[in-house]
């Protein structure tokens, strides 16, 4: 049972714009979401996180938003840059049982 | 140094064979993990060890052996696998549980034959 979902498998933006990744989750349990970057061959590299206490972080280009009542988050990328494109995944974790569970991820394309 | 260092990064093994998964970081981090990843899948975690001890064991098969000799080495030792095992094994850890900003090694490419 997936508790963590990514329902784009891909998404396509022209450089300069807003990329808008989006994952749901089922736990309510979950109390900490991160978003992590892959490129083929490689591990995933963290990006930013969010914490249940809040509803917006920010670095850079890169923001997060967390609606706990949805039990939606998006991150937001702009502007959108070739570098970019890779697969994004969402993950999710129960700080109390100390587990963390990924979403199916979304290829991100930035066509120049 | 903020890596995650994983050796071999390609195995090919056959089903009768015993191998072994190294992984290494220098950050002082507590918490290390075992993930493994079929194709188009998400990572799905295998073992958590705190303070190099197993905290976490999710149903995985006794064929893989968790090790944390010490904080900052994580081995899996792999014996008598199927194909089906056939995965990107990833190993990452973090300034502890639970996963605040966890490291990721590149992986290693396993093939069992």
């Amino acid at each position: 049972d997936q508790q963590v979902k990514q329902n784009s498998p891909s998404l396509s933006v022209q450089e300069g714009r807003i990329s808008i990744l989006n994952c749901d989750y089922t736990n309510s349990m979950f109390d900490y979401f991160l978003w992590y970057k892959k490129y083929p061959a490689e591990g995933p590299t963290f990006l930013i996180s969010i914490s249940s206490i809040k509803d917006k972080n920010e670095d850079g280009r890169f923001t997060v938003f967390l609606n706990k009542s949805a039990k939606h988050l998006s991150l937001h990328i702009v502007p959108s840059q070739p570098g970019d494109s890779a697969v994004y995944f969402c993950a999710a974790s129960d700080s109390g049982a100390n587990n963390l569970f990924f979403g199916t991820g979304t290829r991100l394309t930035v066509i120049p | 140094d903020t890596e995650v260092t994983q050796t071999p990064k390609h195995l090919v093994m056959g089903m009768t064979n015993k191998k072994s998964l190294k992984c290494e970081q220098h950050m002082g981090h507590r918490a290390m993990y075992w993930y493994k990843q079929k194709a188009k899948k998400p990572p799905e975690l295998m073992f958590v060890y705190s303070y190099e001890k197993l905290s976490i064991n999710e149903s995985v098969p006794s064929r893989f052996s968790p090790e944390c000799p010490n904080s900052s080495l994580l081995n899996l030792h792999l014996h008598a696998l199927q194909p089906e095992d056939s995965a990107l094994y990833l190993c990452a850890s973090s300034q502890r549980q639970p996963y605040y900003e966890a490291f990721f090694g590149q992986g290693t490419r396993l093939t069992v034959v």
